[in-house]
């Protein structure tokens, strides 16, 4: 079955750096997505990637190794803002998107 | 336009009845996807299309969940004997290279 692995929920402090990692199993690979989720709200895409290698924007960065079904999502400089849901996701071997459960991110003070 | 609408925001509904959720893409769009979100969960794929015709329903719960985009722009959701399990955030999403999706605000539909 295809299956794809995120921790439930993170606590972080403002102003610090947060990793959040997802583990994918999927028939075949056709690129991996992160998408920002706040309470009520649709997705936003935040990332894509698909090739092995890491992808900076601004605050966010997001790292893929496809040999090890592997990416994570680092947060810097955390904002309030930021407390939102972080939703990976895969495009598999039919080009349908693959959603993690999404990992809940608490900004404390 | 410049995003993906839908319509309506909220529908709370009696099990039993049938209801409708509207999908206008953004402009120029091709592909189109439902999905349907539940509590603390990611999207869980219902059906995708590309132009008028459904590629892939796969999706789709059961019979009781049928959708068209005729024109290949504005797309329908049908949901037919609603039950209290169809209560979700229903998400529209479109795009134009199957790689970049943009994404509605969902209807969240409440079945009593």
């Amino acid at each position: 079955g295809q299956n794809i692995d995120q921790p439930t929920e993170m606590t972080a402090t403002e102003g610090a750096i947060v990793q959040i990692n997802c583990t994918y199993q999927t028939s075949g690979f056709n690129g991996l997505f992160w998408y920002q989720q706040h309470a009520g709200e649709a997705p936003t895409f935040l990332s894509y990637n698909v090739l092995d290698g890491l992808e900076e924007k601004g605050r966010f960065s997001s790292f893929l190794s496809r040999s090890k079904g592997y990416s994570y999502l680092l947060l810097k400089e955390l904002q309030m803002k930021d407390s939102a849901s972080y939703l990976c996701a895969v495009k598999d071997s039919n080009y349908q998107l693959i959603w993690g459960a999404g990992t809940k991110l608490i900004i404390k003070p | 336009g410049a995003g993906v609408s839908q319509t309506p925001s909220n529908k709370v509904t009696e099990k039993g009845k049938y209801v409708e959720l509207r999908c206008d893409p953004i402009s120029g769009h091709t592909a189109l996807y439902w999905y349907r979100q539940s509590l603390g969960q990611g999207p869980e794929f219902l059906i995708y299309f590309q132009g008028t015709g459904a590629a892939d329903d796969s999706g789709l719960p059961n019979d009781r969940f049928f959708a068209v985009r005729p024109e290949g722009s504005v797309s329908t959701l049908k949901i037919q004997r609603t039950e209290r399990g169809d209560s979700a955030v229903y998400l529209c999403a479109s795009s134009w290279d199957n790689y970049g999706y943009t994404f509605g605000s969902g209807t969240r539909l409440t079945v009593v």
